[in-house]
């Protein structure tokens, strides 16, 4: 069995400022790890993927993610908040359970709310 | 090109009500997952379709759920008898045959009263 834990529902910080959300899984087999967000009253927009390959993942608005095998850890974190950002933000992982069925087990989110 | 679309976006319902959620991939992608996001729960998984079968039902909370997909296209889920606790935002996903990456259509907010 797969599981995510994001460690605080709730980050606040200031624009300019660095953003760092914590996700860390458990899985059986190696994981592909994904980071949506969401915007309120809307689905969820893939930011950046781990399936294979380099560790360090690059996404949109600025956003990346490094994939710690050790750690098991898949941290998300953009250089510069910009009020643009605040939104809930939800890290996944998924791994082949047949055929192709990559279905997502996710974490509870957590709520990036920027300060001016 | 278009994206995953959901309809109808939002839907009130009575206690004890049948619904049909519907969900149109993207044209392709032969596989289809539907989703549930609510308070107490979170994000959790329901069903995933490939082509028109449902190889994995695991995540369906009650027999009341059940979905289908024709043409390897549409799919439909149906909660009978909608209880209180129906009441979520349903999300629907598609992605090509043997890639991990979903992408989501906008959801359908459900409210049972």
């Amino acid at each position: 069995a797969q599981s995510v834990t994001q460690l605080g529902s709730h980050v606040s910080v200031s624009e300019g400022a660095l953003v760092l959300l914590r996700c860390n899984y458990s899985s059986s087999v190696p994981p592909y790890l994904f980071w949506y967000v969401q915007y309120p009253n809307q689905g969820l927009q893939l930011l950046l993927k781990y399936t294979t390959g380099a560790t360090l993942v690059k996404g949109i608005n600025g956003f990346e993610a490094e994939f710690k095998k050790s750690e098991t850890s898949f941290h998300l974190t953009k250089p510069s908040a910009h009020m643009s950002d605040a939104a809930e933000y939800f890290c996944a992982v998924s791994q082949n359970s047949g055929g192709s069925n990559y279905k997502l087990t996710f974490g509870k989110g957590t709520l990036l709310t920027v300060n001016p | 090109g278009a994206g995953v679309s959901q309809s109808p976006s939002n839907k009130v319902t009575e206690k004890g009500k049948d619904v049909e959620l519907r969900c149109d991939p993207i044209s392709g992608h032969t596989a289809l997952y539907w989703y549930r996001q609510s308070l107490g729960q979170g994000l959790e998984f329901l069903i995933y379709f490939q082509g028109n079968s449902a190889p994995d039902k695991s995540g369906l909370p009650s027999d009341r759920f059940s979905a289908e997909r024709t043409g390897g296209s549409v799919s439909t889920l149906t909660i009978q008898r909608t209880q209180q606790e129906d009441s979520a935002v349903y999300l629907c996903a598609s992605s090509l045959y043997l890639e991990p990456e979903q992408y989501f259509g906008p959801g359908t907010r459900l409210t049972v009263t």
